[in-house]
């Protein structure tokens, strides 16, 4: 799978907009953009996921550039509950038979009021 | 939906002992995850199953660590002997994997461990 960079950490004043970076210049044609978060003491949970298109669910917004080298996620109005790691991770779809997720480092989203 | 279900929530064990933690997969899926997440190394996938049959087993750390999934509803994650080192957040992930998907996988709680 593909190796992801992300910033370390980031900061968003509550009710903004917080746009978080991620490269994978060596993504694969098959590979997919999968974003996760992890709010303290609790285990991570799916955001979205997207291939080549932009993607939006109730959650998050990804936007993939056209050369798929690099993302970002979207939190469009970010609020204090969205302070979180948010982990970008590159990895091909298996049908039929399940993948594991390889965590790097993420960047901490610290909401601030 | 209960979601993933760990048990127990928190641990606390003196070195040697030997340590069960139990997993409750979501129902209807068919791939199950173990991870453990330290500050130092951050969240990394010990072992994962698919249809009860573990998949890679590489990311386990040595002979004292051993993973079950008898049926599609219940896997151990045993540590035995337990050492201070292994005190860490153990999280168990499950996925459907059946159709063409994205193999979204859900999280549980986590225990954490702490080995004296």
């Amino acid at each position: 799978d593909a190796k992801t960079t992300q910033p370390t950490s980031m900061d968003c004043a509550e009710g903004r907009a917080a746009n978080l970076p991620c490269n994978h210049s060596t993504i694969s044609g098959n590979e997919y953009v999968y974003w996760y978060r992890q709010i303290h003491s609790q285990g991570p949970q799916y955001i979205i996921h997207g291939l080549k298109n932009n993607e939006t669910n109730e959650m998050a917004s990804l936007i993939i550039t056209e050369d798929r080298k690099s993302s970002t996620l979207i939190l469009p109005h970010a609020t204090l509950r969205d302070t979180a790691v948010y982990y970008c991770i590159v990895r091909a779809i298996s049908s039929g038979s399940a993948r594991q997720l390889t965590f790097g480092s993420g960047t901490q989203l610290t909401v601030l009021p | 939906d209960a979601g993933v279900i760990q048990s127990p929530r928190h641990e606390v064990t003196e070195m040697g002992q030997e340590v069960t933690l139990r997993c409750k997969p979501i129902s209807g899926h068919n791939s199950l995850f173990w991870y453990r997440q330290t500050m130092m190394r951050g969240l990394e996938l010990l072992i994962y199953f698919n249809n009860n049959v573990p998949i890679d087993d590489s990311g386990m750390p040595e002979d004292r660590f051993s993973a079950k999934m008898p049926n599609a509803s219940f896997s151990t994650l045993k540590i035995q002997p337990s050492e201070p080192r292994d005190s860490a957040v153990y999280f168990c992930a499950s996925s459907s994997s059946r159709a063409l998907s994205y193999n979204e996988q859900f999280f549980g709680p986590g225990t954490r461990l702490t080995v004296l």
